[in-house]
């Protein structure tokens, strides 16, 4: 089954930095949304790009989708302690109401 | 900005214990789900509401779980016996339509089974 999957990162990187983090998967998707969870809380919902958008800004978030080779990009500019956190991002595919979770990157911005 | 509350925060139960988690979706939400992380795994889905049945189910939700929204504005999970494999993190989501939008997630029900 489709699944959302992360490059297998921890990320460390000093307060003003950017992030960057990458999502792919397998089969055709109907969206791909990023998520935020802080340790040990519940996920928040960060931004949300739909199969036939390449790219989205939200803030200081900006996520491209790439449909051809099945991927995502989040990338956080100017990062703030306050961006420690993991990051997931999830695939909602076409005629199934249900979100398929990678498995998230940890973040750590030192300040 | 609206809030999907879940109760308790922490549960701890003994195997084979029925446990019931609770929620409350954001109010003018259509559906309802339940999704799980055990610890330092993915967070994976169990279970979609709407209009008060079932819409889709994952292996996962076998014949020990059901979900059951009893009075338009709780949503409940619940596991029937207990087992130590089911120790994760639940986490309650709402959606206004289905596709193309986010889903507002609770801050998660702890279940501790020992």
């Amino acid at each position: 089954s489709q699944q959302g999957e992360e490059d297998p990162q921890a990320l460390s990187i000093q307060e003003g930095e950017n992030a960057t983090m990458n999502c792919s998967y397998k089969t055709s998707i109907n969206n791909l949304q990023w998520y935020r969870q802080n340790s040990g809380r519940g996920l928040v919902h960060l931004i949300l790009i739909r199969s036939n958008e390449r790219e989205k800004h939200s803030g200081r978030l900006r996520v491209t989708l790439d449909t051809s080779k099945k991927s995502s990009s989040l990338l956080i500019t100017a990062s703030r302690a306050a961006d420690t956190a993991s990051y997931f991002c999830a695939t909602d595919f076409y005629g199934n109401n249900r979100l398929a979770f990678g498995k998230g990157n940890q973040v750590v911005v030192i300040p | 900005e609206p809030e999907v509350t879940q109760t308790p925060s922490h549960q701890v139960t003994q195997m084979g214990q029925e446990v019931i988690l609770r929620c409350v979706p954001i109010s003018n939400h259509l559906y309802f789900y339940w999704y799980r992380q055990i610890l330092g795994q993915k967070v994976e889905f169990l279970v979609s509401f709407y209009n008060n049945e079932i819409s889709e189910k994952s292996e996962i939700f076998d014949d020990q779980f059901s979900v059951e929204r009893p009075d338009g504005s709780n949503f409940t999970l619940k596991i029937r016996s207990t087992k130590l494999e089911d120790s994760a993190m639940y986490f309650c989501a709402s959606s206004e339509l289905v596709s193309n939008y986010g889903y507002t997630f609770g801050s998660g029900t702890r279940l501790t089974v020992v």
